[in-house]
């Protein structure tokens, strides 16, 4: 049972849309963070969101923690073919990541 | 700067075979992790070295699997006897831990295991 549930779980746009990526937990983190993974390679780190209500912006993708820093959400806007890749959502408690199973966002050209 | 460097990049072997994956982390992190992706269940921590002392290591499967950490720059993670469920890909991943949990965790390329 993943602690950290991710929604969707496959997501294939047209260049240029948008989309949003959920991250849902019944349990309290002390930060949240996202990483983007690519075949064949490890997860790279996109961003820590540490305060409940949080936004940060990282060119084209808004990340928001909830008030209650249980849930967040990636939202990129204007989609580009080099946004393909497996997004994962990971609850920080002390040293530990707990992951989520990811969401594999596919961008068509 | 090198990141988390890991060998081998691919390994096929028959199950009953030992099996060692290397890493070398980022000089200057003091914590160490390996995990452990699948599509059913992914990625999952295996265990944990702070200052090259195993932490936890609730994560290893059963007693088929050991990790060692003998220096501050190289660890083991080893499978003996393998099975063919132990076929996935395996990270390792270091960090610099110090009153923080906010740090992120730098992972290497991975190892590709299948099991025949």
């Amino acid at each position: 049972t993943q602690l950290l549930e991710q929604s969707p779980q496959f997501l294939s746009i047209q260049e240029g849309e948008n989309l949003t990526v959920y991250c849902n937990s019944s349990s309290v983190f002390s930060s949240l963070q996202w990483y983007r993974q690519e075949p064949g390679e490890g997860p790279v780190l996109l961003v820590t969101v540490v305060t409940g209500g949080e936004v940060k912006k990282l060119k084209r993708l808004t990340f928001q923690f909830g008030d209650a820093r249980k849930d967040s959400s990636l939202h990129i806007t204007a989609a580009q073919p080099g946004d393909t890749g497996l997004y994962l959502c990971a609850g920080a408690d002390d040293y530990k990541l707990s992951f989520g199973a990811g969401t594999t966002v596919t961008v068509r050209a | 700067d090198a990141g988390v460097i890991q060998s081998p990049r691919h390994e096929v072997t028959e199950m009953g075979q030992e099996v060692t994956l290397r890493c070398k982390p980022i000089s200057g992190h003091n914590s160490l992790f390996w995990y452990r992706q699948t599509m059913m269940r992914g990625l999952e921590l295996l265990i944990y070295f702070n200052n090259n002392v195993p932490i936890d290591d609730s994560g290893m499967p059963e007693d088929r699997f050991s990790a060692k950490m003998p220096n501050a720059s190289f660890s083991t993670l080893k499978i003996q006897p393998s099975e063919p469920r132990d076929s996935a890909v395996y990270f390792c991943a270091s960090s610099f831990l110090y009153r923080d949990s906010n740090q992120p965790q730098h992972f290497g390329d991975g190892t590709r295991l299948s099991i025949l």
